[in-house]
């Protein structure tokens, strides 16, 4: 069974400053994808960033990058410019590859709140 | 992207009651679905996954009896909760895979706050 692990539950960060939220996990599978979502309070959940374990190359969109130390099973967000909309639960998901259909599963969030 | 929408998105019922809550796949089909569960200032957990066609699975500790899930549809699956008390307020969110996007995403529905006086 595969586990994520989010040891940040609450965060803030200034505007305009970077933020990093960490997030490990265990599995036994090789081929899988690694998520970050965000919940605001309207609790629709919107991908910020995946990655695709096969591949090195770090993900990016915009102002948000991760970290993916693939052998230290370690999935970490870079947030850069933080601005205020980004104050929202930030949750860091696994999800198996090629399986046709699987869950994600969950790590129990970071709730990060941006200070202007 | 894929859209998912849910109805309602919150509902209020006496104890005792049963409630259905749907979920739809907007412009896409979906063999697959999925049923979380979010109680306030926690994570998603998974309830039951949906299968077009067929029973659906379960994860362990849900109640297949009392969350009652049909998937009649390849865009269409409904969650009732049968006999309702307040400890199953909550919000529940679905989400479906657009495969012949190509892509391994799930897309989430806005979910649907349920009460239970």
């Amino acid at each position: 069974a595969q586990t994520v692990t989010q040891s940040q539950p609450e965060m803030s960060v200034q505007e305009a400053e970077t933020v990093t939220l960490s997030c490990t996990y265990d599995t036994s599978e090789n081929n899988y994808y690694l998520f970050w979502y965000k919940q605001p309070p309207s609790r629709q959940m919107i991908l910020v960033i995946r990655q695709e374990a096969y591949k090195q190359q770090n993900a990016t969109e915009n102002r948000f990058s991760v970290n993916f130390q693939k052998a230290a099973k370690s999935f970490s967000l870079k947030i850069s410019d933080s601005q205020l909309g980004d104050t929202a639960m930030y949750f860091c998901a696994f999800m198996k590859r090629n399986s046709g259909n699987t869950p994600l599963v969950f790590g129990k969030g970071t709730r990060l709140s941006v200070i202007a | 992207g894929a859209v998912v929408s849910q109805h309602p998105s919150w509902v209020i019922c006496k104890s005792g009651t049963s409630v259905k809550i749907e979920c739809r796949s907007l412009d896409f089909q979906a063999t697959t679905m999925f049923w979380y569960r979010q109680f306030p200032k926690q994570s998603l957990m998974l309830m039951a996954t949906s299968n077009e066609g067929s029973k659906a699975t379960y994860e362990q500790g849900v109640e297949k009896d009392k969350f009652l899930i049909n998937h009649a549809s390849l865009t269409l699956s409904t969650l009732t909760v049968t006999s309702a008390h307040p400890e199953d307020s909550s919000f529940y969110i679905c989400s479906a895979n657009d495969l012949a996007g190509g892509v391994d995403e799930q897309f989430f529905g806005p979910g649907t706050r349920l009460t239970v006086l």
